[in-house]
């Protein structure tokens, strides 16, 4: 079966203040790792796709990496704005589009 | 944003009432999904539609239905709500496998 972990399950952090999320997945046969942005009383905003272990993907403060057990979002000096549930998702080679959600790590950047 | 509607956005409805949510696009997208999301858990997949009248279960799919008999339009149905069934539900569209997926506003439901 599937799984999906991400860490800390909450992330408290000062503006300019950098760090980083995890996602640990276990996947029979992974084809692709999502990450995406979810925002209080909305649906989850894609961020990035990774596909094979090394790749990386930037965008603005954010940078995505992964490995063959775990992915990684970089967060460099974040803005209040910033502030959002970050949901990891794993498509595995299933008999369909099974995608596997972690729970998400719930971020808040202080002024 | 892509262009997908849920309604409606918020609903009550009693125990062992049927309960219909729909979802509507406008990008032409091929697969349509319907997901619930609950604290403690993952968005977890109910049912998924890889076109006009062609549906699937996911991985929660008990006591839930689903058409599709346009490509814009993915509906839900719940039977007989019950209160397991309270949740925040999501419909999300994608143009193909290994690509993101674009979700809706979602619809909270409460059963009581």
């Amino acid at each position: 079966e599937d799984q999906v972990t991400q860490s800390p399950e909450a992330l408290r952090l000062q503006e300019g203040e950098s760090s980083s999320l995890n996602c640990s997945y276990t996947v029979s046969g992974l084809r692709g790792l999502f990450w995406y942005r979810q925002d209080p009383g909305k649906g989850p905003e894609f961020l990035f796709t990774l596909y094979s272990a090394g790749e990386e993907k930037e965008k603005e403060r954010l940078k995505a990496t992964l490995t063959k057990k775990e992915s990684f979002l970089h967060i460099t000096a974040p803005k209040p704005e910033d502030s959002a549930t970050y949901l990891c998702a794993v498509l595995s080679s299933g008999g369909y589009q099974k995608v596997t959600f972690g729970t998400g790590t719930k971020l808040q950047v202080i002024p | 944003d892509a262009g997908i509607t849920q309604s409606p956005r918020h609903k009550v409805t009693e125990t062992g009432t049927p309960v219909t949510l729909r979802c509507h696009q406008t990008e032409n997208h091929r697969y349509m999904y319907w997901y619930r999301q609950d604290p403690g858990h993952g968005l977890r997949l109910i049912h998924y539609s890889y076109g006009v009248k062609d549906t699937d279960k996911g991985e929660v799919s008990d006591g839930y239905s689903v058409s599709r008999s346009k490509t814009e339009d993915f509906l839900l149905t719940l039977e007989s709500a019950t209160s397991s069934q309270t949740s925040v539900y999501f419909c999300a569209i994608n143009g193909g496998v290994g690509t993101e997926a674009f979700f809706g506003q979602g619809t909270r439901l409460t059963v009581v």
